[in-house]
């Protein structure tokens, strides 16, 4: 049981480039989602998944793109880096949407320059 | 919107005593989750502690218990006989549990630091 896996854990881009951060989870869990972690901001919620083809915006979802095409795999893309996405970026899932505990990936950290 | 804060950003603690971090929160739900996550110099995100909202008594895990003043929205974090691997960030969130979002909404964290 790996828990929540997410690849790669350092990455640096150029402006206008593309990526996908992969996430992947285990442990059946219905729920998932990608946080960003900037100094002094804690943790904010980018967009989230509810289920297998339920995706859904969080606060700040503006130049990134979700999809949920099985319960294993959360993959969030950038369109075109910009240097404001210089980031950590968190995944994390949950048993449902419910449940009281989410169990968090180990973070990608992001450069784009 | 929820709201969490934790308004130290950093406190000292001497190796094998006791400290306090604070937080505090406003919603106006009635039923949520309430959480103490650490953040060590990996990275890797520890859940601590949570207390669920319709408990009045307050949640204890080993050496870290917390104070759940539900009516002032506070939502303090004891750490007794502090150790050197406590030090790290520690943050507050908030969960509901109504809607479909559920997202966790944190607070900007408290960085701490254990002396010897």
């Amino acid at each position: 049981n790996a828990g929540v896996t997410q690849t790669p854990k350092f990455q640096v881009l150029k402006t206008g480039q593309s990526m996908t951060l992969q996430c992947a989870q285990d442990m059946n869990h219905e729920y998932m989602s990608w946080y960003r972690q900037d100094p002094g901001m804690g943790l904010r919620l980018i967009h989230y998944s509810v289920g297998a083809g339920i995706t859904d915006q969080g606060e700040v979802p503006n130049g990134y793109n979700v999809s949920r095409s099985t319960t294993e795999d959360f993959p969030l893309r950038l369109l075109s880096a910009a240097p404001s996405q210089t980031s950590v970026y968190f995944c994390a899932s949950s048993y449902t949407a419910r449940y009281y505990e989410q169990y968090f990936g180990p973070g990608t950290r992001l450069t784009v320059t | 919107a929820q709201t969490v804060t934790q308004s130290q950003p950093e406190m000292s603690v001497q190796e094998a005593e006791t400290v306090t971090l604070s937080c505090t929160y406003d919603t106006s739900e009635s039923d949520y989750y309430l959480f103490w996550y650490k953040q060590p110099p990996s990275r890797q995100m520890i859940l601590v502690i949570r207390q669920e909202a319709y408990k009045q008594q307050n949640a204890t895990e080993n050496r870290f218990s917390v104070n759940f003043q539900k009516a002032a929205k506070s939502f303090s974090l004891k750490i007794s006989d502090s150790q050197l691997g406590d030090a790290a960030m520690y943050f507050c969130a908030y969960r509901s549990v109504t809607g479909a979002n559920s997202k966790l909404t944190f607070g900007k964290g408290i960085t701490l630091s254990v002396r010897p």
